[in-house]
């Protein structure tokens, strides 16, 4: 079983819509959650840590459930910078390796 | 303040033979981990470096080897290249003890073994 998993997607919203991923984790002992958001061909630029009471950042609402061990992510009104693969990452609980999903891709459609 | 840096951009090489990668960390970060990331995949988790030492590792092969200087900034050496090796490089720098560990990347090395 893997350590991350997300929907790949292709996600393709109209600009103005709310999107929602998620993203499951098997190691219930993780400490620390993120997500990072990915351009075509460039580096993962961090987006958001993930706490957890969960976080806001303008446009952007991260979300964690232990219990059910699941990263959410809401974009509202969405806008076409928007675009660009989302990665959900958790970091194990045996130090500070990074597990990555394989990411979501999203095109924010005019 | 200066982000994390790496050289070279790309680089072709041809099977069988060895390639360094470098990494210059944010300044202020102590720990440098190095990703391979495939296309269409996540990143995956080679190893880190802190105090010059190989912290943790990944599940790749003894043919990838690394090392951290003095100053914090390290190599990826890759021995015996196979074409599954081509691939981007990411170096990520973080600071060993923080609170959350976010980790920032640099832009990466994109490898080809033809």
């Amino acid at each position: 079983r893997k350590e991350v998993e997300q929907d790949p997607g292709p996600f393709n919203v109209p600009e103005g819509a709310t999107v929602a991923f998620n993203c499951t984790y098997s190691n219930s002992a993780s400490q620390s959650f993120f997500w990072y958001r990915q351009d075509c061909r460039k580096e993962p630029k961090l987006l958001m840590s993930v706490y957890s009471s969960g976080n806001e950042d303008g446009r952007f609402t991260a979300q964690l459930n232990r219990a059910s061990q699941y990263i959410s992510l809401l974009i509202r009104d969405s806008k076409l910078s928007d675009s660009a693969t989302y990665l959900c990452v958790v970091n194990a609980d045996t130090g500070n390796q990074f597990y990555f999903g394989t990411g979501t891709s999203l095109t924010v459609i005019p | 303040d200066a982000g994390v840096t790496q050289s070279p951009t790309h680089l072709i090489k041809t099977r069988g033979q060895q390639v360094t990668l470098r990494c210059s960390p944010k300044s202020g970060h102590d720990t440098v981990s190095w990703y391979q990331q495939a296309l269409g995949q996540g990143p995956q988790f080679i190893f880190q470096y802190y105090e010059e030492e190989e912290r943790q590792r990944g599940n790749f092969p003894d043919r990838f080897s690394g090392h951290q200087f003095p100053n914090y900034s390290s190599e990826l050496n890759v021995n015996a290249l196979l074409l599954g090796d081509s691939a981007l490089y990411l170096c990520a720098s973080s600071l060993l003890g923080s609170s959350y560990n976010e980790q920032f990347f640099g832009p990466g090395t994109r490898l080809t073994v033809l």
